[in-house]
């Protein structure tokens, strides 16, 4: 299985600040169609994932401006701009190019 | 907008089958192209993709599961269904169904806790 590797796992922020979190693979997320299928997904307390960026850096509709996606290969990264209440949870990357998809770790971002 | 609603028994015994259902509203098992999956999440394992089973009617499962789980579903009854045979300790975890696209994308459940123990 592919290993997908988060950093940090813990994330304090202040409000409206920038926040990053990484993402490393243990193989290349490249599809034979040139994209990376690599997801972020954010989790409130008690809540199902909801998905924020696919394909690496396409967000989904609904999801606010201020979510970022960048990279390819085996390095990705999810940035927010100004951190807002509301985004406190966990992140968490997925890679759909190989079979099984797989998830990190998760990054539990807090005020 | 799709709706899904996941049952399960709650409690399993060790060596037992656990067996939870997924109940779909404002769609069909059977129509359109999307992946009726099952995820589970656990403390110790985190988030594992056990498999789906296509709107065709194909599955697939996770390698590490492949050998005790099948996906099935009833079109009729707009339902898709689990069920893992010789369950340990390791097999309890909040398993969440869902209908997603050839990006992993769409619609979650919000999940039913299983847990195994005698």
């Amino acid at each position: 299985d592919v290993v997908m590797t988060q950093s940090p796992l813990s994330l304090p922020v202040t409000l409206g600040q920038p926040a990053s979190i990484s993402c490393r693979s243990s193989q290349t997320l490249v599809y034979s169609d040139g994209n990376s299928y690599l997801n972020w997904f954010h989790q409130r307390p008690g809540q199902s994932p909801r998905r924020l960026i696919y394909k690496a850096s396409n967000r989904d509709s609904g999801v606010p401006d201020r979510f970022s996606g960048s990279g390819s290969g085996t390095d990705f990264t999810l940035k927010i701009s100004r951190v807002e209440a509301e985004d406190v949870g966990v992140y968490y990357c997925m890679q759909g190019t190989h079979w099984p998809p797989t998830f990190g770790q998760g990054t539990k971002l807090e005020i | 907008q799709v709706q899904l609603q996941e049952s399960g028994p709650g409690l399993v015994k060790p060596s037992e089958t656990l067996s939870v259902t997924c109940t779909v509203s404002g769609g069909s098992v059977s129509s359109g192209t999307y992946y009726w999956s099952w995820i589970r999440q656990s403390p110790g394992k985190g988030l594992e993709w056990v498999g789906y089973i296509h709107s065709t009617g194909s599955t697939n499962y996770n390698p590490s599961l492949k050998s005790r789980v099948t996906i099935s579903a009833a079109t009729s009854q707009h339902q898709f269904s689990l069920r893992l045979t010789s369950v340990t300790a390791a097999d309890t975890a909040l398993y969440y169904c869902a209908r997603v696209d050839g990006t992993y994308g769409g619609y979650w459940g919000r999940g039913t806790l299983v847990t195994v123990s005698p």
